[in-house]
C-alpha cells in the first residue's frame, strides 16, 4: 500500500521560475490537502479539495494555484518561486466529510527557493 | 477566527518523568480533534481522535483526553523513542478542512 505519494522529494528552484508538486493517493480518498511546514509555524493550510473538481483557499494560499485532475491526485503549482515559498510541503488526504476521520500524510516535498 | 494553540513549544524530559502537552481551540462547532506524531524528515502520522467533551483514547504510554476547550496528550514514564513532535488539528462544522496548531517538540533524555 503506497498511501499518499508526493514528487518530488527534493527541489531547488531559482527565484521567478516555476514548478508543479505532484500527490497521488491510491486510498480512494474524496478529500485532498496541501500544507506548508516553516520553523515554529506548524503546518497551515494551503489549499484544500471535498472532491473531484472542487478547491478551496486555506489559511495562506496566496502565490500558490491547485489542480484536481482525479479523485487520485491532487497538484500544486508555484507559478513564480519566491525565497518566501522555501518550505516543507505535505499532501494528505481523508475519506471525506461524511466519515470525519483522520487525514493521512505523504512525504514531505523540501522545496528551496534561491 | 478559529485558533488552536499548543503549550508548550517545545519539553525536554527525563527518561520516566511523566508529563502533559496541551492543545487549545476556540473552534465554533467542533467535529473533531486529532493528535499526531512528527518525526524529524517525515510526515505526521496519525495517533489519536476524539469527538466529544470526556472523551478519552489510549495507547501504550500516550492518553488524549478532551473538554470543551483544549486536549491533553498524557505521556507516561516516556521513553526517548517517544521523542518528536506532537501536533494537534481540529475539524469543524460544515467542512472537512484539518487546521493545525504549531506543536509540541518532546525530547526525552536516558
Amino acid at each position: 500500500n503506497a498511501g499518499v505519494t508526493q514528487t518530488p522529494k527534493f527541489q531547488v528552484l531559482k527565484t521567478g521560475q516555476s514548478m508543479t508538486l505532484q500527490c497521488a493517493q491510491d486510498m480512494n480518498h474524496n478529500s485532498m490537502y496541501w500544507y506548508r511546514q516553516d520553523p515554529g509555524m506548524g503546518l497551515r493550510l494551503i489549499y484544500y479539495s471535498a472532491s473531484e473538481g472542487t478547491t478551496d483557499k486555506g489559511e495562506v494560499p496566496n502565490g500558490y494555484n491547485v489542480s484536481r485532475l482525479n479523485k487520485r491526485e491532487f497538484s500544486l503549482r508555484l507559478e513564480s518561486a519566491a525565497p518566501s515559498q522555501t518550505s516543507v510541503y505535505f499532501c494528505a488526504s481523508s475519506p471525506g466529510q461524511d466519515l470525519n476521520t483522520e487525514a493521512f500524510f505523504g512525504q514531505g516535498t523540501r522545496l528551496t527557493v534561491v | 477566527e478559529d485558533q488552536v494553540t499548543q503549550s508548550p513549544e517545545a519539553l525536554r524530559l527525563q527518561e520516566g518523568e511523566s508529563s502533559s502537552l496541551n492543545c487549545s481551540y476556540t473552534v465554533s462547532g467542533l467535529r473533531g480533534l486529532f493528535w499526531y506524531r512528527q518525526d524529524p524528515g517525515k510526515g505526521p502520522e496519525f495517533l489519536f481522535t476524539l469527538y466529544s467533551a470526556g472523551e478519552e483514547k489510549e495507547k501504550e504510554r500516550l492518553k488524549a483526553t478532551l473538554t470543551k476547550k483544549e486536549s491533553f496528550l498524557h505521556i507516561t514514564a516516556p521513553k526517548p523513542e517517544d521523542s518528536a513532535t506532537y501536533l494537534c488539528a481540529v475539524r469543524y462544522y460544515n467542512t472537512d478542512k484539518l487546521i493545525f496548531g504549531t506543536g509540541t517538540r518532546l525530547q526525552v533524555f536516558p
